[in-house]
């Protein structure tokens, strides 16, 4: 079946460093990807849409300029934490649509900003 | 609807016993709804969805109802097993919006004791 691939899993990076996540739709193409974060007990917050061929969607309160997204090709996302810093530290999923029928999560990515 | 919560909702059921887990959503203008399983470090994971032209939804082992007069879905869950222990989160989306863009609940962690 369909499914979303993140990576890394999981990731550890220096404060003042970027990090890229990476996002890919395996068997399927996927117009719309979506970037959600969610901290240790608490639910997936949406951070923005990712759109093949333009620019990202941002929910409010969330820095364009911090979390780059591009959508390059149809099977490929990518978030990028620039500047990381400790209050980064989150698990990052992706999300993406199959034939406007199911949504399919990735297995998350966790970072760690020391 | 959109949350966050610092203390999920926890339900503890004994292996066997049905269990029924419930979510209010913010949006009247909703009508496609999903509930999601999380298990510790993964993603979520798709277990039933519904839309708003139904009120009930069978699955395997799982039904989901809706009630959009006061905005309330649930879970249920029938002879509940100890790997039915996760986070659930229900998710709405409004169809009329973005697609497949979506808000998820507060979540509730279930734990099936044996």
């Amino acid at each position: 079946g369909a499914v979303v691939s993140q990576h890394p899993s999981w990731v550890i990076c220096k404060s003042g460093t970027s990090v890229k996540i990476e996002c890919r739709s395996l068997d399927f193409q996927a117009t719309t990807m979506f970037w959600y974060r969610q901290f240790p007990k608490q639910s997936l917050m949406l951070m923005a849409t990712s759109n093949e061929g333009s620019k990202a969607t941002y929910e409010q309160g969330v820095e364009k300029d911090k979390f780059l997204i591009n959508h390059a090709s149809l099977t490929l996302s990518t978030l990028t934490v620039t500047s990381a810093h400790p209050e980064d530290s989150s698990f990052y999923i992706c999300s993406a649509s199959h034939s406007g029928n199911t949504i399919y999560f990735g297995e998350g990515s966790w970072l760690t900003v020391v | 609807g959109e949350s966050v919560g610092l203390h999920l909702p926890t339900l503890s059921v004994q292996e066997g016993d049905n269990s029924i887990i419930n979510c209010a959503y913010s949006n009247s203008a909703s009508d496609y709804f999903i509930w999601y399983k999380q298990e510790s470090g993964k993603g979520p994971q798709f277990i039933i969805d519904i839309r708003s032209n139904m009120d009930k939804r069978q699955g395997q082992r799982v039904t989901v109802l809706l009630n959009k007069t006061v905005k309330h879905l649930s879970l249920q869950i029938a002879a509940t097993q100890p790997g039915d222990s996760a986070v659930y989160f229900c998710a709405e989306n409004y169809s009329g919006g973005s697609n497949y863009k979506l808000t998820f609940g507060k979540g509730t962690l279930l734990t099936v004791n044996p």
